[in-house]
């Protein structure tokens, strides 16, 4: 099952810009988990907010979450080209250590 | 710092052939899990083993079998493959539990049933 959903499903910028992504889901979680990857690779975590969280950052990465909207931004400043990637945020459940539902991911495009 | 290695990286198999895809880690990590990843689609979990010696089924565990052979390895085995496991699959691991914590993953492989 598919829980969270990304938008946009794509998205492209310059350079330099801000690019922001968005991720709802359904039901209770206990964090909320976003990665990247690139093209042809693996996933690399980037970062994990928990459901107690409203906000948290990670270098150029800022990280929202609203519970009672169920949503969560991921907010990335000053794109370089290195950021073109595509972004998944995943959900931890509240019944389960192990298993994450996923989105299915914002592909994001920087222009240089 | 190997982290998660998977291997092969690609193969082709014809329907009905069998292939185990070998996964290890370097971490000293207790969990491991297998992913399958689909155009348009999240990862969806296959299976996990949540420490040595245990294997859980995960989503979509229909046609294929793991082995935990030890802490560092998790293998994923296709016994008769069908084209609707043409996909790109990944291994991960996770100190305790990934939906905790989050997981290293690995590089992939990708997989192609004609």
């Amino acid at each position: 099952s598919q829980q969270g959903e990304e938008d946009p499903q794509a998205l492209s910028i310059q350079e330099g810009e801000n690019a922001t992504m968005n991720c709802s889901y359904k039901t209770s979680i206990n964090n909320l988990q976003w990665y990247r990857q690139n093209s042809g690779r693996g996933l690399v975590h980037l970062i994990l907010i928990r459901s107690n969280e409203r906000e948290k950052h990670s270098g150029r990465l800022r990280v929202t979450l609203d519970t009672s909207k169920k949503s969560s931004s991921l907010l990335i400043t000053a794109s370089r080209a290195a950021d073109t990637a595509s972004y998944f945020c995943a959900t931890g459940e509240r019944d389960s250590n192990y298993q994450l539902i996923w989105g299915a991911g914002t592909k994001l495009i920087i222009k240089p | 710092n190997a982290g998660v290695t998977q291997t092969p990286k690609f193969q082709v198999l014809k329907t009905g052939q069998s292939m185990t895809l070998q996964c290890a880690q370097d971490m000293n990590h207790n969990s491991m899990y297998w992913y399958r990843q689909d155009p348009g689609m999240g990862l969806r979990l296959i299976y996990y083993s949540a420490s040595e010696g245990t294997t859980d089924k995960g989503e979509v565990p229909n046609g294929y079998n793991v082995s935990r052979l030890n802490k560092r390895e998790f293998s994923l085995r296709l016994e008769s493959a069908a084209p609707s496991q043409t996909s790109v699959y990944f291994c991960a691991s996770s100190v305790l539990g990934g939906a905790i914590e989050g997981y290293t993953f690995g590089s992939g492989t990708r997989l192609t049933v004609v």
